[in-house]
């Protein structure tokens, strides 16, 4: 079974640029997440899809940040214009379950690595 | 709101020895899971083991295993014969029964001296 897959896997950009991360999550997989995890700190979840409808999106800076999930299967997340604290991995996860439901496996990719300067 | 705390930033065992990373949780909920995660350098978040909090036994997977003491808000992860490959960040995690969002551990990285 193919895993989530992400890119691009680094990035460096100067602030006020804008970047684009892209998330492939495991087929057939309803439930869709952005991470974003800053060094030093756990994983703070940025936005969640259940199929192409957002779940939950309060943690996420939406004067900057934006996600979409068109056709309930890959997603992309913006960011437009960078800030210097967006530097930070940002992961992507999915998982199988058509709604919420405790305890779900999430399986994660292996992030994309943004540097801002 | 649900918080996760891990108090050890870092910690160091011997190949082969036990090693306890500790984890602390605040909720008001009295059902819930708590998760272990493991982190290696490529970023991957891996699932260890995983807790259902009306469970009263505590979790074991192979090597790893959990005391859970839901009184104390206390999730302890235990690894036994530690080996190399277990070198990682280790984050503590929790997810109420009412969705898959998960809250996160500033976590613990776990070094193995060979």
């Amino acid at each position: 079974e193919a895993g989530v897959a992400q890119s691009p896997r680094y990035k460096i950009i100067e602030k006020r640029q804008s970047v684009a991360f892209w998330c492939n999550p495991i087929s057939g997989h309803a439930t869709l997440y952005w991470y974003q995890q800053i060094l030093g700190q756990g994983p703070k979840l940025l936005i969640q899809f259940q199929n192409n409808g957002v779940v939950d999106d309060s943690q996420l800076p939406k004067d900057r940040f934006s996600a979409e999930r068109l056709k309930g299967v890959d997603s992309t997340l913006k960011i437009q214009p960078a800030k210097l604290e967006d530097s930070a991995v940002y992961l992507c996860a999915s998982s199988a379950m058509t709604a919420p439901s405790p305890g779900n496996t999430i399986y994660f990719g292996e992030g994309s690595w943004l540097t801002v300067v | 709101a649900q918080t996760v705390t891990q108090s050890q930033p870092e910690m160091s065992v011997q190949e082969a020895e036990t090693v306890t990373l500790s984890c602390t949780y605040d909720t008001s909920e009295s059902d819930y899971y708590l998760f272990w995660y493991k982190q290696p350098p490529s970023r991957q978040m891996i699932l260890v083991i995983r807790q259902e909090a009306y469970k009263q036994q505590n979790a074991t997977e192979n090597r790893f295993s959990v005391n859970f003491q839901k009184a104390a808000k206390s999730f302890s992860l235990k690894i036994s014969d530690s080996q190399l490959g277990d070198a990682a960040m280790y984050f503590c995690a929790y997810s109420d029964i009412r969705d898959d969002k998960i809250i996160f551990g500033k976590g613990t990285r776990l070094h193995i001296l060979p």
